[in-house]
């Protein structure tokens, strides 16, 4: 069964402490991982696509990385208005479904 | 850039009434999909719709119908509305079949049934 987990549930970091955070898929023939993230209250707002292992990207103080059973995204030096929770969807093949973890809930402390 | 809206962000209905959501985008998608999104369990698929009149279920569409009469639009409706389906709900689109397709998502509705 194609599958998305995403750890941890929860991370506090304080502003600058950079870490990562974590999503294994288990999905035959993947043709895209994305990155959204989501304020409260609000729809999910997309960040990256990556489609191939190996394959990175960056914006700002994010950086995604693929391999071939996870992901990770690397957030540098973060700001408090880096808190939000960080979700991640992959593409199996034949379907313009997503299947989507149940994400990683950043706060940013000061 | 591409913009999904939803009729309302707020939504408070009494139990047993026939509730709709409404989702509109403007980027000519093919693809639009109704989630909801509860603490601890993530976005879960309610129904799927690849083109005008087409729709498909998602992994919970009991309780739930859909209507696509337009390519921009795209209706959720529950029948008899529910404590249970208080939720937050949310719309998004994407282009169908041209490989990888991320979706774009509303600002969601979150529906309280008393």
């Amino acid at each position: 069964e194609d599958q998305v987990t995403q750890s941890p549930e929860a991370l506090r970091l304080q502003e600058g402490e950079s870490s990562s955070l974590n999503c294994s898929y288990t999905v035959s023939g993947l043709r895209g991982l994305f990155w959204y993230r989501q304020d409260p209250g609000k729809g999910p707002e997309f960040l990256f696509t990556l489609y191939s292992a190996g394959e990175e990207k960056e914006k700002e103080r994010l950086k995604a990385t693929l391999t071939k059973k996870e992901s990770f995204l690397h957030i540098t030096a973060p700001k408090p208005e880096d808190s939000a929770t960080y979700l991640c969807a992959v593409q199996a093949p034949n379907t313009d479904k997503l299947i989507f973890g149940t994400g990683t809930r950043l706060q940013v402390f000061p | 850039d591409v913009k999904v809206t939803q009729s309302s962000r707020y939504l408070v209905k009494r139990t047993g009434e026939k509730v709709f959501l409404e989702c509109v985008q403007d980027m000519d998608h093919e693809n639009m999909f109704w989630y909801r999104q509860d603490p601890g369990l993530g976005l879960r698929l309610i129904y799927f719709s690849y083109d005008v009149k087409m729709k498909e279920k998602g992994d919970i569409p009991e309780g739930y119908s859909v209507s696509r009469e337009k390519k921009e639009r795209f209706s959720l409706i529950l029948e008899s509305a529910s404590t249970n389906q208080t939720s937050m709900y949310l719309c998004a689109s994407s282009p169908r079949g041209q490989g990888v397709n991320e979706q774009f998502f509303g600002p969601g509705t979150r529906l309280t049934v008393l």
